[in-house]
């Protein structure tokens, strides 16, 4: 059974363009969160999906920040117009029960960088 | 929300000694509290929970304590050792977002 799988692993991009992260949930697991993680501090939430369905964004900026988890395919965090600060690990976690009842699988992340 | 405090943010031990790291959280509804480690450029990975109907857990080397009165929780490590060294995240479940909280992280340091 594979893990969570994110891609890219690494991903540049110069300030106004589109940064597009990727994860694949372990075989199984409806319940998709993402965290963000800026150098030398902790893991901030994010978003928390289901299939189809955006349970809480409570934790994603307002403004060119987006999240989908389609019927088919992975779960993608969108940035738009991306700025410096937006530097960062992403990383993706998932879970076969609800509400982070259990525990949460990790991906290896995807680290951003904005010139 | 939750809200959830680390302390100390950085912890450094002689190998062999033992390292306790604490946490504090404010929802008083939350009842699952996960403790994770991240090794450098790494996943985080759990290696410890508690569910808020016991107030200690063990498993070998690591133990993790939970005071739902006073909303504070502890790891334990004892016998430390070299490939202990790595960040560790404590993290309360907000059980409005359905979410865990992550603490700021502690750097331990295991000096051999």
């Amino acid at each position: 059974n594979a893990g969570v799988m994110q891609n890219p692993r690494h991903l540049v991009r110069r300030r106004g363009q589109e940064a597009r992260l990727r994860c694949s949930p372990m075989k199984g697991h409806s319940h998709v969160y993402w965290y963000r993680q800026l150098p030398e501090e902790g893991l901030k939430f994010m978003v928390y999906l289901q299939k189809e369905n955006i349970i809480d964004e409570s934790g994603m900026p307002k403004e060119r920040f987006s999240a989908e988890f389609p019927k088919e395919g992975p779960s993608i965090l969108r940035i738009q117009q991306v700025v410096r600060g937006d530097s960062a690990a992403y990383f993706c976690a998932s879970s076969p029960v609800p509400g982070s009842a259990g525990e949460l699988f990790f991906g290896e992340g995807s680290r951003l960088t904005v010139l | 929300g939750e809200n959830v405090e680390q302390h100390p943010s950085t912890l450094s031990v002689q190998e062999g000694d033992s390292a306790v790291i604490k946490c504090t959280y404010s929802d008083s509804a939350s009842n699952y509290f996960p403790w994770y480690k991240q090794e450098l450029g790494k996943r985080p990975q759990l290696i410890i929970d508690i569910r808020s109907n016991v107030g200690e857990k063990k498993d070998q080397r690591i133990a993790v304590t939970l005071n739902k009165t006073a909303k504070h929780f502890s790891l334990h490590i004892t016998e430390t050792q070299p490939e202990d060294s790595a960040v560790y995240f404590c993290a309360a479940l907000d059980t409005g977002r359905r979410a865990l909280t992550f603490g700021s992280g502690t750097r331990l340091q295991v000096q051999p």
